[in-house]
């Protein structure tokens, strides 16, 4: 069974970092472009950015919003990926998933979310 | 980037209803096109692939059409669970970007 748990999420003063993380299962890991997305409370649904696979030589792409201050990574031996957030806004307040790409770019699988609250 | 314009925002239908959604891609994307559906609290949750592909496990009154800039979600007869949020993605060009959503309420 496909898993996928977020985890990190919490309260930031804007202008701070945080780092989630999302633990893979149930597929190997290392084959899949993966992704995240955020969700601003009672808001529809923003891509943050993706990550492609070994073979495609783990490149990056970034929504507009983001790019400059996120990335992201992961780690295939640990079958992990990552979204490192830097000089946050209260504007990235958000449910972060991460999600499995299918071989057509969509989501399948998403993770449960975590919340991000940036305020002071 | 390429804009995804959904319509309506929300709608009112009742139990056993046929419901049609609209995307609009602000240029074409062949059939580069996904449909998911969100449940309050709830991850959302694949529903069609490549414009017209149901994802498997989804009931088959759920059906998408479309190519190039338009695309549709169709629900043949609107059950009880499918009172949801529903929102496109284009998938033909990074940033992998969503529409606004459409909200099906109970009339």
């Amino acid at each position: 069974e496909v898993q996928l748990v977020e985890s990190g999420g919490g309260l930031v003063q804007p202008g701070g970092s945080l780092r989630l993380s999302c633990a893979a299962s149930g597929f190997t890991f290392s084959d899949h472009y993966m992704g995240w997305v955020r969700q601003a409370p009672g808001k529809g649904l923003e891509w943050v950015g993706r990550i492609r696979n070994k073979v495609n030589s783990y490149i990056t792409d970034y929504a507009a919003s983001v790019k400059g201050r996120f990335t992201i990574s992961r780690d295939d031996s640990q079958n992990s990926l990552y979204l490192q957030m830097n000089s946050l806004k209260t504007e990235d307040t958000a449910v972060y998933y991460c999600a499995r790409e299918g071989s057509g770019w969509y989501y399948v699988y998403w993770g449960q979310g975590t919340l991000v609250t940036v305020s002071s | 980037d390429i804009q995804m314009t959904q319509s309506p925002s929300s709608l009112s239908a009742s139990v056993g209803d046929r419901v049609t959604i609209t995307c609009r891609a602000s240029q074409r994307i062949s059939n580069y096109l996904s449909w998911y559906q969100q449940k309050p609290g709830k991850a959302p949750k694949l529903l069609i692939y490549s414009a017209s592909g149901l994802q498997s496990g989804v009931p088959s009154r759920f059906s998408g059409s479309g190519s190039g800039t338009d695309f549709t979600l169709t629900i043949s007869s609107l059950q009880p669970e499918d009172f949801a949020t529903y929102y496109c993605q284009q998938t033909n060009s990074s940033p992998l970007t969503f529409g606004g959503g459409t909200t099906v309420e109970i009339k």
